[in-house]
């Protein structure tokens, strides 16, 4: 079983619509958990940390259960900007970092 | 924000010769820097984390004698890719956190284009 998986998509949505991507990961023990946004041929980028509360930050929530070692994360009136590869990263640790393979969002006209 | 640079952007090289990428943290001082290897349309992997004044910890199936790293400063790594060939080519990222716990946000490079010929 992978670390950190993640549903690759594509997910092709219109502008305006709401789109939700999930994320497992294997380490229990896992400390904290991540979304970051890659463009193509782009590093990554923090989108936003994800607390056991979860978290929100304008159109974009963030969602983590920890029983169910599970996390998301909710675009709202998606954005044509919003196209890119959203990364679920979570630290097993308190040093290193675990990368899913990402999932690809498009936004359409 | 904290800012990390790397150099080259991209290099082009023929097989056999050796490649040196630098990652630097430029307005944060980062006992840890961390390289990873990211080939089209897969994640980001691991390959080491680089402490500074020590050996670097290698991911399972990365060869440290083909990756060398060096962690010299507070504000410098270095990955040479030795005797590089066509298969090593890829996108290669280094990333820097200024905390160590207890979450620690990790800053990424530009990245490097590797193109081994």
């Amino acid at each position: 079983r992978k670390e950190v998986e993640q549903d690759p998509g594509p997910f092709n949505v219109p502008e305006g619509a709401t789109v939700a991507f999930n994320c497992t990961y294997s380490n229990s023990a896992s400390q904290s958990f991540f979304w970051y946004r890659q463009d193509c041929r782009k590093e990554p980028k923090l989108l936003m940390s994800v607390y056991s509360s979860g978290n929100e930050d304008g159109r974009f929530t963030a969602q983590l259960n920890r029983a169910s070692q599970y996390i998301s994360l909710l675009i709202r009136d998606s954005k044509l900007s919003d196209s890119a590869t959203y990364l679920c990263v979570v630290n097993p640790n308190n040093n290193d970092m675990r990368f899913g393979a990402g999932t690809r969002l498009t936004v359409k006209p | 924000g904290a800012v990390v640079s790397q150099h080259p952007s991209w290099v082009i090289c023929k097989s056999g010769t050796s490649v040196k990428i630098e990652c630097r943290s430029l307005d944060f001082q980062a006992t840890t820097m961390f390289w990873y290897r990211q080939f089209p349309k897969q994640s980001l992997m691991l390959m080491a984390t680089s402490n500074e004044g020590s050996k670097a910890t290698y991911e399972q199936g990365v060869e440290k004698d083909k990756f060398l790293i060096n962690h010299a400063s507070l504000t410098l790594s270095t990955l040479t890719v030795t005797s590089a060939h066509p298969e090593d080519s890829s996108f290669y990222i280094c990333s820097a956190s200024p905390s160590i716990v207890p979450y620690n946000e990790q800053f990424f490079g530009p990245g490097t284009r590797l193109t081994v010929l």
